[in-house]
């Protein structure tokens, strides 16, 4: 049993340039959320999934960050014109889902970590 | 107003002590999840345990035990016995439904350094 995996780990870009990053979920699991998180501070809920509908996309920090899950299975979140204040570490979880109880577990992956110039 | 409080920005013990790190929320919902997670160097957040807002039993795991209390609206953390490998960052997390799902909110984490 593979948990979440997350590439690329490390992302290095200059500013306005875009960037995509991918989070394969634990394969039984059918929710899967996006977080980013800065130094110093916990994890920042941005998107969720269920299957490929994207349930929860408010949070989302502008509208230069967009998110997919075509399939149902593996998600990309895509950051346009990338500023320096994204910098951060973008991270993936998943769960279950829905129904409360354990079911509502979060698993997360190892993060990509994003260094806008 | 946040809604979970972790007050401890870094708390440096010597291996062998015990150690409790803090978690006060705030919430309005009668059913709720707290978790707590640890975050060590390598940056992927591990899952350590969950609770739900009608069971109020504490609970215990190795050197692991976690004390909820709805009356103070905290859910407190200790680590028995402390070891190196416990240096990490460890978040308390607070999930509220929202549109059908619980969304966590995350506490800002408390750093743990255990010196040998």
């Amino acid at each position: 049993d593979t948990g979440v995996s997350q590439n690329p780990r490390h992302k290095i870009t200059k500013r306005g340039q875009n960037v995509t990053f991918r989070c394969d979920p634990i394969s039984e699991h059918n929710r899967l959320y996006w977080y980013r998180q800065t130094l110093g501070q916990g994890p920042e809920f941005l998107t969720y999934f269920q299957n490929e509908a994207q349930l929860e996309k408010s949070r989302l920090l502008s509208d230069r960050f967009s998110a997919e899950r075509p399939k149902g299975s593996f998600s990309t979140l895509e950051i346009q014109r990338t500023e320096q204040g994204d910098s951060a570490m973008y991270l993936c979880a998943s769960s279950l889902g829905p129904s409360g109880g354990s079911r509502e577990t979060q698993y997360f992956g190892p993060g990509t970590r994003l260094l806008v110039l | 107003a946040q809604k979970v409080t972790q007050a401890q920005t870094e708390i440096s013990v010597v291996e062998k002590e015990d150690v409790t790190l803090d978690c006060v929320y705030e919430t309005r919902d009668t059913t709720y999840y707290l978790f707590w997670y640890k975050q060590p160097p390598s940056g992927e957040l591990v899952f350590l345990i969950r609770r739900n807002s009608f069971d109020e039993q504490n609970e215990i795991s190795g050197r692991y035990s976690w004390n909820f209390q709805k009356s103070t609206s905290s859910f407190n953390f200790t680590i028995t016995a402390s070891q190196v490998v416990d240096s990490a960052v460890y978040f308390c997390a607070l999930s509220e439904q929202s549109g059908g799902s619980y969304i966590p909110t995350f506490g800002r984490g408390t750093s743990l350094i255990v010196h040998p």
